[in-house]
This record gives structure tokens, sequence and C-alpha cells, in this order.
């Protein structure tokens, strides 16, 4: 079957470094979304791509975040530099079309990141 | 306002019982769709569901089904016969608008409800 893939599954890093995390989505898949999940709360989407254009990062704050995928298809999101407050799970997720109402959206096993 | 409510923090259920998570939603578009995905302590989110708006019966995926009453606006899930592999936390998600409005395929995820199954 078919998965998402994400790499590193752990990250302890010391604030004021950077960090990037890593997704594969399950091919064929023209979009990719990137979420981070605060503890006890629901994932917010950080950034959409269809393709390799990025279609909304209105909640991505841009100025330590970026998102690139280049190729539109495997992607990479950095942090830099990390704060405290960016101590998060970041979840991959991918869809096929990226319209329509049936269209769903498959997750990955996701980024646990510890920012010491 | 909460676009989704989740108002169950937290659920026990006995092992080979039914269980009912509730969710309710708030939208002024006609098109859109409401999924529910698990997501064990290891983190994955796990696409359990989903119902269209416009869908007339409830949607069942195994033991899964969705109790939709579009009226009330409320989505909730129901979980037949529960495992203990069951037990993780469940959200509840919408997304509004589609091909006839255009609207985009963002996810909103409510704050989850922990399910517990016990023996």
């Amino acid at each position: 079957e078919a998965e998402v893939a994400q790499s590193p599954r752990y990250k302890i890093t010391e604030k004021s470094q950077a960090v990037a995390f890593w997704c594969d989505p399950i091919s064929g898949h023209a979009t990719l979304y990137w979420y981070r999940q605060i503890l006890g709360q629901g994932p917010e989407l950080l950034v959409q791509f269809q393709d390799e254009s990025v279609v909304d990062d209105s909640q991505l704050p841009k100025d330590r975040f970026s998102a690139e995928r280049l190729k539109g298809v495997d992607s990479t999101l950095k942090i830099q530099p990390a704060e405290l407050g960016d101590s998060a799970m970041y979840l991959c997720a991918s869809s096929e079309t990226g319209t329509g109402v049936t269209d769903t959206q498959y997750f990955g096993p996701g980024t646990r990141l510890t920012v010491l | 306002a909460q676009k989704i409510t989740q108002t169950q923090p937290g659920m026990f259920v006995q092992e080979k019982e039914a269980v009912t998570l509730d969710c309710t939603y708030d939208t002024s578009d006609q098109s859109y769709g409401l999924f529910w995905y698990k997501q064990p302590s290891s983190g994955e989110m796990i696409f359990l569901i989903y119902q269209g708006s416009y869908d007339e019966q409830n949607a069942t995926e195994g033991r899964y089904s969705l109790n939709f009453q579009k009226a009330r606006k409320s989505a909730n899930l129901v979980i037949s016969a529960s495992q203990l592999g069951d037990s993780a936390m469940y959200f509840c998600a919408m997304r509004e608008g589609g091909v006839l409005t255009g609207g985009g395929n963002k996810l909103t995820f409510g704050t989850g409800t922990q399910l517990k199954v016990e023996l």
C-alpha cells in the first residue's frame, strides 16, 4: 500500500539552530501539505503545494520557515533559526488532485521536533 | 467561532461495546466534506471515513460509521465492537468548498477526543 514517507521521525535541536524535514508523497499525488500539530491540538496547515507551486502559505511564519517542492515530487520544510515554541509534530500529507470535496488527504508518520 | 467542535476531551468504552464520538461543525458553504482521522500514540494520522455534504446516506467503513445530521450540523463517528487497538486520539475535520465553488482544499481540524478501550 502506498504511503507518505517522512524523515527524520524525531529531531532534537537547540534554539537558534537550523532544522530540515523531508517528505515524499504518495506517487502520483499532485498536492502536498505541511501541517504543524502542537501537543493537545489538531493539526494546522502551514503550506500547500500544487505540483511545484505554493497555493497557500498564509499560516507559514515566513521569517523563519521555508518550504520547497522543486520538482513537484518530494518536499523539504526548513526552520531557521528554531525557537522553543517550534516544538511540535510536523505532519506531511498528500492528496491526488487538490480539488473537489472527495479528495482525501493521506498523512505520513510525522516528525516530532523538540527545541531545547 | 470554531469551525469544528469536539466536546469530549476523553472517552472510555469497554471492549466489544459501541462508542459515539461527537463532532459539530460550522460552515456557510453548501458543498463541504467531513473527515475522521485516528491518531495513535505513534503520531501518524490515519484516514477513517468521509462524508460529503450532498451524500444522502451515512458513510460506513467496516466498524466505522458516520452519523450525519446536516440540519444539526453534526457528524458523529460511531465505532462498533470496540477493540483495544482502537485506543487513540480521534480528530474530526472539514474541508469547505469544492469543484463548483472553486474553494481550497484546506482541512480544518477539531481538538480531538482521546478514546480509551478497556477490558
